[in-house]
Formats: C-alpha cells, structure tokens, sequence
C-alpha cells in the first residue's frame, strides 16, 4: 500500500537556525499538509497545499514556516530561524480529497 | 521546556470485549469527521470517517456514530484485540481543515 515519507525522522537543531523537513506524499495525491503535535498534545492543523499555492493556514504557520514543492514529488516545511518552541513532531499528510493520509513525522528538537 | 501536556482519557478492556470511544466536536459547520488511531511512534492511521449526512457508518470491525444534535462522535471497534491498543483521535473538518481532538488511549488486556 502506497504511504507518505517523512525524512529525517528525528532532526535535533540549534535554536536560531533553519531547518528543513521533508515530505514524499502519495504519487497521485493532489492535496498536501503539515500537522504538527507538541509532545503530550493534539495534533495541530499548520498548512494546506494545492495546485502549487498554499489554500489554508492555521495562526500557528507564521512568517517563520514556508511549504514548497520543489520538484513534484517532495513537500517541504522549512522553518526560517528555529525557536524551543518549535520542538515537535511534525506530520505531512497528503490526500485526494479525503480522507488525509498520514507519514510518521519527523521529531524536531531544538537545544 | 515542555508545556503541561493534555492528560488523555484511558479506556482498559478486555481482549474480545466490544470498546465504545467518544468525542465531542465543537464546530457545528463541520461536514466530515474521522478517526483516527496512533500508535507509539508512528503517524495517525485512518480507521474510518463519516459525513454529515449520515448517522452511521460500518467497517470492518468497527463502526462510527455522528450525532449532530449534541455534537457527539462515537467509535465503536467489535471483539477488540491487542493490536487495537494505540491511542484515538477523533477530527472533524470545516473547509480545508483537519481539527483534531485530544485524543483516547485504549489499553486491551489479554
């Protein structure tokens, strides 16, 4: 069964810096996300992606975080100039419509 | 640091037993809802969803409620089994987006 890829799947970063997580979604998939989930805590809804342009995006997806599509496979999340808050597990999900499908993040820490 | 993590509702049953999961959702314009189940480690895993026009749908083993009335998600999983332990997430989606709520772990004892 196709699934979502997320690499690295821990990424330990000193605060200050950029960081840039990456994304395989489902190869027919049209609409792509970011969630993100403090430890302990919900899962948070961050961006939406579609047709090349972001659709929606939670108050959380500040003027730090940006989502590209490079090459049309990868999904990125680039974080510009990374805070402790930030540390995290990050999700990226990828959909026809619906439901989303998720990968199984990648573990953000920032020292 | 860390911040205060939500405490998560625990449901224990035994193995073969039937297990009931609730959730409250908030919005009244959501028109499509999901659960979702995570295990340790890994990403939410789509059990099964249901839209607003309905108010119940069957899998395999399990079955969702929506009660629009009072706003009310159910999940119900038949004959639960070990690997069914992870905790749940219950969604719902107004839009584009995915709401999560806080989450159910469910513990199966053999």
């Amino acid at each position: 069964e196709p699934e979502v890829t997320q690499t690295p799947s821990h990424q330990v970063t000193q605060m200050g810096q950029e960081v840039i997580l990456r994304c395989v979604p489902i190869s027919n998939h049209l609409y792509f996300y970011w969630y993100r989930q403090i430890l302990g805590q919900k899962v948070e809804f961050l961006v939406s992606f579609y047709n090349n342009e972001i659709s929606e995006k939670s108050e959380i997806f500040d003027d730090q975080f940006s989502v590209e599509r490079p090459d049309g496979s990868n999904f990125t999340l680039k974080i510009r100039s990374t805070k402790l808050e930030d540390s995290a597990m990050y999700f990226c999900a990828s959909s026809v419509g619906q439901p989303q499908h998720f990968g199984d993040g990648t573990r953000l820490s920032i020292l | 640091g860390e911040s205060v993590g939500l405490h998560l509702p625990t449901l224990s049953v035994q193995e073969g037993d039937n297990s009931i999961i609730n959730c409250a959702y908030s919005n009244s314009a959501s028109d499509y809802f999901i659960w979702y189940k995570q295990e340790s480690g890994k990403g939410p895993q789509f059990i099964i969803d249901i839209r607003s026009n309905m108010d119940k749908r069957q899998g395999q083993r399990v079955t969702v409620l929506l009660n629009k009335t009072v706003k009310h998600l159910s999940l119900q999983i038949a004959a639960t089994q070990p690997g069914d332990s992870a905790v749940y997430f219950c969604a719902e989606m107004a839009g584009n987006m995915l709401t999560f709520g806080g989450g159910t772990r469910l513990m199966v004892k053999p």
